[in-house]
Order: structure tokens, then sequence, then C-alpha cells
């Protein structure tokens, strides 16, 4: 089974703190990629990866940025955390060419003071 | 800007029913067209995905495609209880494309 974890389920940061987010997956996939979810908007995609140090920019990439290391793992730093990014982070994984496959993570609830 | 749009419902159907459930898409290059269910609180979770026109089934579900109108649909028979939960769908554009597109979801209650 595959497996997506993150590193946090919740979160609660003051504004102006460096956040990170883990997410660590068990199934080899090339691409990974970072969403948060808010109610009214849905779910939108901040950042993805394709490959170890590669990085493309979602549909919101402002205020934050992206590590990606090592294969099974895709952190979401936000530089200064700022109270509109308060929401549900949901990492997902999958082998290229297999979005019949995509896995999501549990998902953490940030809360931004 | 590529959208897709899902009615955000409540939909509200009886135990036992069809639940139908719509999404349309503005990018008319869209090739992979995807069902996500997320029960309140949890990720989502892949249920359907369809790449053809016309219907494919898998149980109670039948995802329908009609590219021409830019329209899929999930339909639930027999729904349950356990059915209720936010529908989401996806779609992803053509070849080269890493990115899924989300609806912001339809919330399904399946009334016992």
């Amino acid at each position: 089974d595959v497996k997506v974890t993150q590193s946090s389920r919740y979160l609660v940061k003051r504004t102006g703190e460096k956040v990170f987010l883990e997410c660590v997956q068990d199934m080899d996939h090339e691409n990974m990629f970072w969403y948060r979810q808010d109610p009214g908007l849905g779910l939108r995609l901040i950042y993805f990866s394709y490959d170890v140090k590669m990085k493309e920019k979602g549909d919101i990439p402002e205020g934050y940025s992206v590590s990606r290391e090592k294969k099974e793992r895709f952190s979401l730093i936000l530089e200064s955390a700022s109270t509109n990014q308060t929401s549900m982070y949901l990492c997902a994984s999958r082998p290229t060419g297999r979005e019949d496959t995509q896995y999501f993570g549990p998902g953490t609830r940030l809360t931004v003071l | 800007q590529k959208e897709v749009e899902q009615n955000s419902g409540p939909l509200s159907v009886p135990e036992g029913a069809i639940a139908s459930l719509n999404c349309t898409y503005s990018d008319r290059g869209s090739q992979s067209f995807f069902w996500y269910r997320q029960y309140s609180g949890k990720s989502p979770e892949l249920i359907m995905f369809i790449y053809s026109n016309g219907d494919k089934e898998d149980g109670r579900f039948t995802a329908q495609l009609n590219k021409a109108s830019q329209y899929v649909s999930l339909l639930i028979r027999d729904s349950q209880p356990s059915d209720s939960a936010t529908y989401l769908c996806a779609v992803k554009a053509g070849a080269g494309s890493y990115q899924l597109t989300f609806g912001k979801g339809t919330k399904l209650s399946v009334i016992p």
C-alpha cells in the first residue's frame, strides 16, 4: 500500500515565523505535489516536483517555496507565515504517467495567529 | 485559466436512490478526468477515472464523459449513507501536463 505521510496533523504558528511542512512517500514516486484546501475555494496547487531538485510553480506559489533533496521527501516552506496562510495543506504523490494512482497524505491543518 | 465547475450542493438523495454529480471543464484539450471522494476531516481518495467518451462502470459507480460538451458526471447507484461525502472532480490537460485542476466539490448527503 502506498503511504504518504505528513509531519504534523495540526500546527499553530505565529505571524512572521518560518514554517516547514514535510511530506514523505514510500513508493518511489517521481511526482509530488503540495495543495492547500480552503472552504469555498477548493483544492489549489501550490507547487509540484517531478524529480529530485526539480520544482514547478502551481496556481498559487506566492509566499511559499519548496525543497526536494531526496526522492521520497518534499518540503513546503512558508518563509514568513501570514494569517492568510491558515489552511489545510495536503501533499500528494504519484508515479509518472499514472494519474490514476495519485495518493494524498492525511493533511496538515495550519493555523497562523 | 483552466476551470472546473461543480455544483457545491448539498445534494440530498434518499438511501437506495441514484445520486448524480456533474462537472464541466473549460480546457477543451483536457484528456484525463477523475472523481475523488473526501469524507469530512479526511484527505481525498480517488474512486473513478475516465479517459474516453462514454461510460465507465465500477461497482455502484459510473463515470460518464462527453468531451464535445466538456462534461463529466458520476452516478452512484443504490446510494448508501456511507456515500455521504464531498465529491471532487479533477481534470488533467494533455500529454506533458503534470497538473490536476480540481473543482470545488459537491457535498452529497444520503438520507437513511
